[in-house]
């Protein structure tokens, strides 16, 4: 199945600083989302990205399908920005037992001091 | 709020034992899925519904199971309870089966003692 690594594995911040948290995958994907794990566990949609550009605040993603990349960036981080982020990709073309799974990268673990 | 309501929000139980995680997903929203968060696997797929039939099966075990009823809510039953069960469990919705976004619901964590 299509494989996603995400990096760094871990990142420590000081409040204010910027950052960016990568994303490759092994295959084409028909969907990418990055999503926030928050402390408490809940998992929050940033992005639905696939392709192109967004900007939400302070985060804004790139992907580059062509090149099996996405790249998350948190401007101005914050305290409340520590938690895991995940980037989660899915991959029909490939069918079979890969066919409505969204395979998740093992995440990035943001830690923002103030 | 996600607009994919799970509950309960915790569960203890005991190894042996059976219990069932309820999922209202997104109005609209046809697919459900649901997601195991184990420290040691990660967020892994179980398995897919869509408008009431299975659509996609995951890593998920014969002593599990799932359905979705003609209202869309769903449910994960998971029977013969080990400790290594575990986890948090998430249920997501999205609008179609292909390229849409998945939301999540805040998670059922389940402790087996």
């Amino acid at each position: 199945g299509i494989q996603v690594e995400q990096s760094p594995p871990d990142l420590i911040l000081q409040e204010g600083a910027n950052s960016t948290l990568r994303c490759n995958f092994s295959d084409s994907v028909n969907n990418l989302q990055w999503f926030h794990q928050n402390p408490w566990g809940q998992l929050i949609n940033l992005f639905y990205i696939p392709s192109g550009t967004k900007q939400n605040g302070r985060l804004s993603a790139t992907t580059v399908a062509t090149e099996r990349y996405s790249l998350l960036y948190i401007s101005s981080s914050q305290t409340t920005d520590s938690g895991v982020y995940f980037c989660a990709v899915r991959n029909d073309y490939a069918g079979g037992t890969s066919y409505g799974k969204l395979t998740f990268g093992q995440g990035t673990i943001l830690t923002v001091h103030p | 709020d996600s607009g994919v309501t799970q509950t309960p929000k915790h569960l203890i139980t005991a190894t042996g034992q059976r219990v069932t995680l309820r999922c209202s997903p997104r109005s609209g929203d046809l697919s459900v899925y649901w997601y195991q968060q184990s420290l040691d696997q990660g967020l892994q797929f179980l398995i897919q519904y869509y408008n009431g039939e299975e659509r996609a099966k995951g890593n998920i075990l014969e002593r599990f199971s799932a359905q979705q009823f003609p209202d869309l809510h769903s449910e994960l039953n998971l029977s013969s309870l080990e400790l290594g069960d575990s986890a948090l469990y998430f249920c997501a919705s999205s609008p179609q089966w292909v390229n849409y976004g998945y939301t999540f619901g805040s998670g059922t964590r389940l402790t087996v003692v």
